[in-house]
């Protein structure tokens, strides 16, 4: 079946740039998504791009694709240590089948 | 709108004890999920729903039933709780299936469950 891997942990300086990493093997994975956990809560949707994208913009987010080696990375610009938080990798291939997450990567900030 | 409901947020059970875990939306989402998330697991799905009256199972759904009466509620039902169910259990819906650009996937708050 579908798999998702992430690397567990990360930990960055405040004000450096963070890369948090993903793949999946789900070739017909049409969309891909970012989520993120703050401590005590549920998952917030951050960002997704389409598979035919290799790179999307949003603020101090930007997704890199690389498709043919099925790798998804989310750089933050100028990490804060509100941006501490788990962050979750998940796929679609845009049918009725539902997310595959990966087991999330835990951001540390340290000020 | 409030979004995604959960209750309740923290229980303890004994082992064998059964219990009911309420989830509610309240955005006329037809789709609805249950998940459980484990220390180094990442987010497992337990059951699904694709409408009132329509349910499947995920990754992990032993231990676990679920119903869709309504389109607001789909509540996880333990029937014989055991120390293995520990867990976060997370509710969410979307307004179609959960990938695609339009069918963004909204959580609720978690509920803690201990099995002594």
């Amino acid at each position: 079946g579908e798999d998702v891997e992430q690397s567990l942990f990360l930990s960055v300086r405040e004000g450096d740039s963070s890369v948090i990493n993903c793949t999946y093997t789900d070739s017909s994975s049409t969309y891909l998504y970012w989520y993120k956990q703050e401590p005590g809560a549920g998952l917030q949707l951050l960002t997704y791009i389409f598979s035919n994208m290799d790179m999307k913009q949003d603020q101090r987010l930007t997704v890199l694709l690389n498709k043919k080696d099925k790798h998804l990375s989310l750089r933050i610009a100028d990490t804060q240590t509100g941006d501490s938080a788990i962050y979750f990798c998940a796929e679609s291939d845009s049918g009725n089948t539902p997310l595959v997450f990966g087991k999330g990567t835990r951001l540390s900030v340290i000020a | 709108n409030a979004g995604v409901t959960q209750t309740p947020k923290f229980q303890v059970l004994k082992t064998g004890q059964s219990m009911t875990l309420q989830c509610a939306q309240d955005m006329n989402h037809e789709y609805m999920s249950w998940y459980r998330q484990d220390p180094g697991m990442g987010l497992r799905l337990i059951h699904y729903s694709v409408g009132a009256g329509i349910t499947d199972q995920g990754e992990v759904p032993n231990g676990y039933n679920v119903s869709r009466s309504t389109t607001e509620d789909f509540p996880l039902r333990l029937l014989s709780a055991a120390p293995s169910q520990t867990s976060v259990y997370f509710c969410a819906s979307s307004y179609g299936p959960a990938g695609g650009l339009y069918n963004e996937q909204f959580f609720g708050p978690g509920t803690r469950l201990t099995v002594l």
